[in-house]
C-alpha cells in the first residue's frame, strides 16, 4: 500500500527556516516524480515544487530561490527546505506522488507551517 | 502554461446527480486532467485521470458513482446517487513539463 507521511511543520518566525520531510512506503520515491503542494487557510491547492526521477527540480515563482526540494534514496524520503519564510507561506504542506509524470495519484496527510511573529 | 477554471460552488440533493466542470485555457484543450476530492478537514484524495477523448482511469476503490467525461476544453466529473460524504471540495489538476496546475476548486453541497 502506497503511503506518504509528512512531518516537520510548526510555528516559525518570519525570516526563519524549516525542513519538511515526507516518508514514502509501498513504493520507491526515487523512481517517481514527487511534488510539494500547499494550501493556505481557507484557500485552494497551490503547487510548490516538483522533483523528477532524474533529479531535475522545478519551483513555483512564489518560492523560487527560497525553497529547495530534495530526496534521500536510502531513507525513501522527500524533503522541502524552506528558507526566508514569509507570513504568506503559512499553509498546510502536502507531499504527493505523480503517475509517471502526469496526474498526482497519492497524497500525504499534510503538515501545518505557520509563519508568524 | 495551462490554466484551469472551475465554478466556486455547486449543489444537489441527496440521491440526485451533479456534474462539476473544469475548463482548460485556450490552446490547452487536448490536455488530460485529474480530479481530486477534499472532504472537510482532510487531505486531498485522487479520484481519476480524465483524457480529452473522455476515457478515464480511476483511483483505487473509487465507487462507480463517480464518472468523468470530456467535451472540447471542458472536463466533467459526474457524481450520481449523491451521498452525504460526497460533500467536499473538488479540484481539477493538470500538468506540463516542470509544472503542476490546479483549478480553484468547486465546493459541493449536498442538500
Amino acid at each position: 500500500e502506497v503511503q506518504l507521511v509528512e512531518s516537520g511543520g510548526g510555528l516559525i518566525q518570519p525570516g526563519g527556516s524549516l525542513r519538511l520531510s515526507c516518508a514514502g512506503s509501498g513504493f520507491i520515491v526515487s523512481r517517481n516524480y514527487m511534488s510539494w503542494v500547499r494550501q493556505a487557510p481557507g484557500k485552494g491547492l497551490e503547487w510548490v515544487s516538483l522533483l523528477y526521477n532524474d533529479g531535475t527540480t522545478y519551483y513555483a515563482d512564489s518560492v523560487k530561490g527560497r525553497f529547495t526540494i530534495s530526496r534521500d534514496n536510502s531513507e525513501n524520503t522527500l524533503y522541502l527546505q524552506m528558507n526566508s519564510l514569509r507570513p504568506e507561506d503559512t499553509a498546510v504542506y502536502y507531499c504527493a506522488r505523480d503517475v509517471s509524470g502526469s496526474a498526482i495519484d497519492y497524497w500525504g496527510q499534510g503538515t501545518l507551517v505557520t509563519v508568524s511573529s | 502554461q495551462p490554466v484551469l477554471t472551475q465554478s466556486p460552488s455547486a449543489s444537489a440533493s441527496l440521491g440526485a446527480s451533479v456534474k462539476v466542470t473544469c475548463t482548460l485555457s485556450s490552446g490547452h484543450s487536448t490536455y488530460a486532467i485529474a480530479w481530486h476530492q477534499q472532504q472537510p478537514e482532510k487531505g486531498p484524495r485522487y479520484l481519476m485521470t480524465l483524457y480529452s477523448d473522455g476515457s478515464h482511469s480511476r483511483g483505487d476503490g473509487l465507487p462507480d458513482r463517480f464518472s468523468g467525461s470530456s467535451s472540447g476544453a471542458e472536463r466533467y466529473l459526474t457524481i450520481s446517487s449523491l451521498q452525504s460524504e460526497d460533500e467536499a471540495d473538488y479540484y481539477c489538476q493538470t500538468w506540463d513539463t516542470g509544472i503542476r496546475v490546479f483549478g480553484g476548486g468547486t465546493k459541493l453541497t449536498v442538500l
